[in-house]
């Protein structure tokens, strides 16, 4: 069964600093990949999501993120993160090639944003 | 946001007890799921829906059961809770591109 790996389960940053959050999911095959972000006390929302085509994708609130299929990663990255950014950022997968009905997610990684 | 609505939002119950958490979608969609969020687990899926009465095991399924007897609701039933069930559940909807929208969570806690 497909897995997803987020390297870092806790990140702090300060206003203004880079994000690169890293997820790497387990083997090859047409996949979809998604970031999810939770606010604190809130569900899941949809970040950004790479189906096909150009492998740098943009999202909301000025995240990106970029499918390496060579290396099975699938980056988020924001060049200047605000305070509003605290939240929990899940990678997730769909292994399109098991029938794609299933999302596997990675366990998460919380971050904080000091002013 | 999408039109998901989950019932209860907050229980509590003791070891032993039958739970039954409810999905209630209003967008008419195909596929539905719930999983569960812990700590250091990221969501874990217990089971999913393909259609009325169509359904499937996740990865963390034992204990858990769930029915869709119609296209809009989705339950799930912990026929027995016990501790290790404490957790907060999250209904989803969504296509089989993986595109998941989520309800708001039901905070389950077993005494």
């Amino acid at each position: 069964a497909q897995s997803v790996s987020q390297h870092n389960h806790h990140v702090i940053l300060s206003e203004a600093a880079s994000l690169e959050l890293g997820c790497n999911y387990s083997y090859g095959g047409t996949v979809n990949l998604f970031w999810y972000v939770q606010y604190p006390g809130q569900h899941l929302q949809l970040l950004l999501k790479y189906f096909s085509g150009d492998p740098l994708v943009k999202g909301i609130k000025g995240f990106e993120a970029e499918f390496i299929k060579s290396k099975f990663s699938f980056n988020l990255r924001k060049p200047s993160v605000q305070w509003s950014d605290t939240a929990e950022y899940f990678c997730a997968v769909n292994d399109l090639t098991g029938g794609g009905n299933k999302l596997t997610f990675g366990t998460g990684t919380q971050l904080k944003v000091e002013l | 946001d999408a039109g998901i609505t989950q019932s209860p939002r907050h229980k509590v119950t003791e070891t032993g007890t039958p739970v039954t958490l409810r999905c209630h979608q209003t967008e008419n969609h195909r596929y539905m799921y719930w999983y569960r969020q812990d700590p250091g687990h990221g969501l874990r899926l217990i089971h999913y829906s393909y259609g009325v009465k169509d359904t499937d095991k996740g990865e963390v399924s034992d204990g858990y059961s769930v029915s869709r007897s119609k296209t809009e609701d989705f339950l799930l039933t912990l026929e027995s809770a016990t501790s290790s069930q404490t957790s907060v559940y999250f209904c989803a909807i969504g296509a089989n591109t993986g595109e998941l929208f989520f309800g708001e969570g039901s905070r389950l806690t077993v005494l």
